[in-house]
């Protein structure tokens, strides 16, 4: 599926340095996730926007800040992470957020933190 | 506290059979319930769902049964190709509001040929 974009694929990055991962999104919806997926456990929300409001941060630490400029563009600005942020993250999105349509993911950047 | 379980992780079935994913959950609130199916190096792709007002929702060789008594849903897939061994996800939400999909952790689905 090509509509949910994600760059790059694969990031290597030391504990000090400060990196982005982009999504972008070609299907018209106004909602838009990012998600954190570490070896054998589920899927963690952690942030949603609406209509390019923030309404979801599920707890997550500083060193992760999210941004979206507009309905189609997403973007998760990384800066002092520590080994353990080394996991698969995925943006999704969906036609609006709580309207129990089905959410439509990118293929996901894979971070490993040295 | 996981509120979407899928307790078993893996499951192997000969082709031509029927799979039989199932997933329990524990929250009385949700009702709406989806599947995803993920190849190793994609994203999770939208499979099937269901609305609690339904107890079966069919879509080809993919069939998804909810109990809601038992807490209880389970994707069907007749007959079993090569091509569906791949992670599945079972995911909850609730109609409203700010409300957020909860995945289970995923059943690793291997189709024999």
């Amino acid at each position: 599926e090509t509509g949910v974009t994600q760059t790059p694929r694969h990031l290597v990055m030391g504990m000090t340095n400060k990196k982005s991962l982009k999504c972008e999104q070609h299907l018209g919806h106004n909602a838009m996730y990012w998600y954190k997926q570490s070896a054998k456990k589920p899927l963690e929300l952690m942030f949603v926007y609406n209509f390019k409001e923030q309404t979801e941060n599920n707890s997550v630490p500083s060193r992760f800040s999210p941004e979206c400029p507009n309905s189609s563009h997403l973007f998760l600005h990384l800066h002092t992470l520590q080994p353990e942020d080394s996991a698969l993250y995925l943006c999704a999105s969906s036609q609006e957020y709580g309207s129990n349509q089905p959410q439509h993911f990118g293929d996901g950047t894979r971070l490993s933190i040295l | 506290d996981q509120q979407v379980k899928q307790n078993s992780p893996s499951l192997s079935v000969q082709e031509g059979r029927i799979s039989i994913l199932n997933c329990d959950y524990t929250n009385s609130m949700f009702d709406y319930f989806l599947w995803y199916k993920k190849y190793p190096a994609e994203g999770p792709t939208f499979l099937i769902s269901i609305s609690s007002i339904k107890d079966k929702n069919e879509d080809g060789r993919f069939t998804v049964f909810l109990n809601k008594s038992a807490k209880h849903l389970s994707l069907h897939i007749v007959p079993s190709q090569p091509g569906d061994s791949a992670v599945y996800f079972c995911a909850a939400s609730f109609t409203g509001a700010n409300s957020k999909l909860t995945f289970g952790k995923g059943i690793t689905l291997s189709v024999r040929p």
